[in-house]
């Protein structure tokens, strides 16, 4: 079975200062990770994923799958910055569990001035 | 132009009702997707449907039933509601990107039992 952890529920950060989102998973497979953003009043959205090996809006994110984490970081947070993000897993392969994209609870980030 | 579509945003009814929520995506994606947000906003897959097939049906009352028409839509009718029904309830579709699904989502409906 496939399992995301982020273990805080509530970050708060200064403008300015870095920002860590941890994530944690668990999965047999090689699987595929992902971040999504949900600002205030807007859908949910794909920040990046894994694969992609890029950086968004200043965000990045490293698989470690030694440490089975996918922490997202930004050197210096924007007040733009504070949203719900979400860590979400998909295992790669080809049955129908692989559409099967398992998210974790969730990290509510605040940025403040 | 909304890739995924999802009506009504906002919905209150009475416990016991039946109600029905709508989704409808332009995006030509194969599989679509209802996702639950409790009021801890925590996000769990309900169904999914590719090409009009369930292929997901995790733990839910069989008071939810989706249906797809066609591979644009997949509606999600609730039977006998109750207080704990109550959330903001996603759609998504997605398409296979290289080895990996992508959602994109609707933006939410409301649900609010009473």
């Amino acid at each position: 079975a496939q399992r995301v952890t982020q273990p805080e529920k509530l970050l708060s950060v200064f403008k300015g200062a870095p920002v860590e989102l941890k994530c944690n998973y668990s999965y047999s497979g090689s699987p595929e990770l992902f971040w999504y953003v949900q600002y205030s009043r807007q859908r949910l959205q794909l920040l990046l994923r894994h694969i992609s090996r890029e950086s968004i809006k200043g965000f990045t994110a490293d698989l470690n799958k030694g440490e089975t984490s996918f922490h997202l970081k930004k050197p210096f947070a924007q007040e733009e910055d504070s949203a719900m993000y979400y860590c979400a897993l998909s295992p790669s392969g080809f049955s129908s569990n692989d559409y099967k994209l398992s998210f974790g609870a969730g990290t509510t980030v605040t940025v403040r001035a | 132009d909304t890739a995924v579509s999802q009506t009504p945003k906002y919905l209150v009814t009475q416990m016991g009702n039946d109600k029905s929520i709508k989704c409808e995506q332009n995006l030509g994606h194969d599989t679509m997707y209802w996702y639950k947000q409790d009021s801890k906003k925590f996000l769990k897959i309900m169904f999914s449907y590719n090409n009009k097939e369930l292929i997901i049906n995790e733990t839910v009352p069989n008071r939810f039933s989706p249906k797809s028409p066609d591979k644009a839509h997949l509606n999600l009718h609730i039977n006998s509601l109750e207080l704990g029904d109550s959330a903001v309830y996603f759609c998504a579709s997605s398409q296979v990107s290289g080895a990996a699904v992508v959602l994109t989502f609707g933006a939410g409906s409301r649900l609010t039992v009473l």
